[in-house]
């Protein structure tokens, strides 16, 4: 019984570098949500989606960050010419159909930009 | 502005004695809440949950209270194990969003045996 995976666990960037991370939910959930968490803080909502829709994003950043939850594959987030201040632990959590408050978090991506 | 505050950042307890962690909210609009917990280098886990019809929500050693006219619910773990030790997070949902919660700042627990 597979969680939520998310890969790679640890990566490390330079400041404008891309930085991709991947979530994999729990096998049969179709909606995934993505967090971030800066240090000594508490989870921020980032994005909210469902297979191939983004239903909410209003925690996204305006620029730099995408995410996509394609019909066939992991969900992917991606962060554009990387500074400083993304570093953090992203985490992302999936829920079933309908069952949103049921949210499985993954074991997080700690993202480090030199 | 923290709309879900946790205002003691750790809390050291005796094993077999009760754990209560705190959490307070600004935003009326909240219509369910959640705590996780959470070991270093992994995801939260899901600990339990109340609705703001609720009073009380209760499974097994965990029980949650929740405070409308305050604004505040309290998570209570009796008896406390060492095994209990790590972070506990308040979240809560605005009611209409589609599951996006927002956390506190969390609260570090302790048992000690």
């Amino acid at each position: 019984n597979a969680g939520v995976m998310q890969n790679p666990r640890h990566l490390v960037r330079r400041r404008g570098q891309e930085a991709r991370l991947r979530c994999s939910p729990v096998k049969g959930h179709s909606h995934v949500y993505w967090y971030r968490q800066l240090p000594e803080e508490g989870l921020k909502f980032m994005v909210y989606l469902q297979k191939e829709n983004i239903i909410d994003e209003s925690g996204m950043p305006k620029e730099r960050f995408s995410a996509e939850f394609p019909k066939e594959g992991p969900s992917i987030l991606r962060i554009q010419q990387v500074v400083r201040g993304d570093s953090a632990a992203y985490f992302c959590a999936s829920s079933p159909p309908a069952s949103w408050e049921t949210q499985y978090f993954g074991p997080g991506t700690r993202l480090l930009v030199l | 502005d923290q709309q879900v505050k946790q205002n003691s950042p750790s809390l050291s307890v005796q094993e077999g004695r009760i754990s209560i962690l705190n959490c307070d909210y600004t935003n009326s609009m909240f219509d369910y809440f959640l705590w996780y917990k959470k070991y270093p280098a992994e995801g939260p886990t899901f600990l339990i949950s109340i609705s703001s019809i609720k009073d009380k929500n209760e499974d097994g050693r965990f029980t949650v209270f929740l405070n409308k006219s305050a604004k505040h619910l309290s998570l209570h773990i009796v008896p406390s194990q060492p095994g209990d030790s790590a972070v506990y997070f308040c979240a809560a949902r605005a009611g209409g969003s589609q599951g996006n919660l927002i956390f506190g700042k969390g609260t570090k627990l302790s048992v000690k045996p």
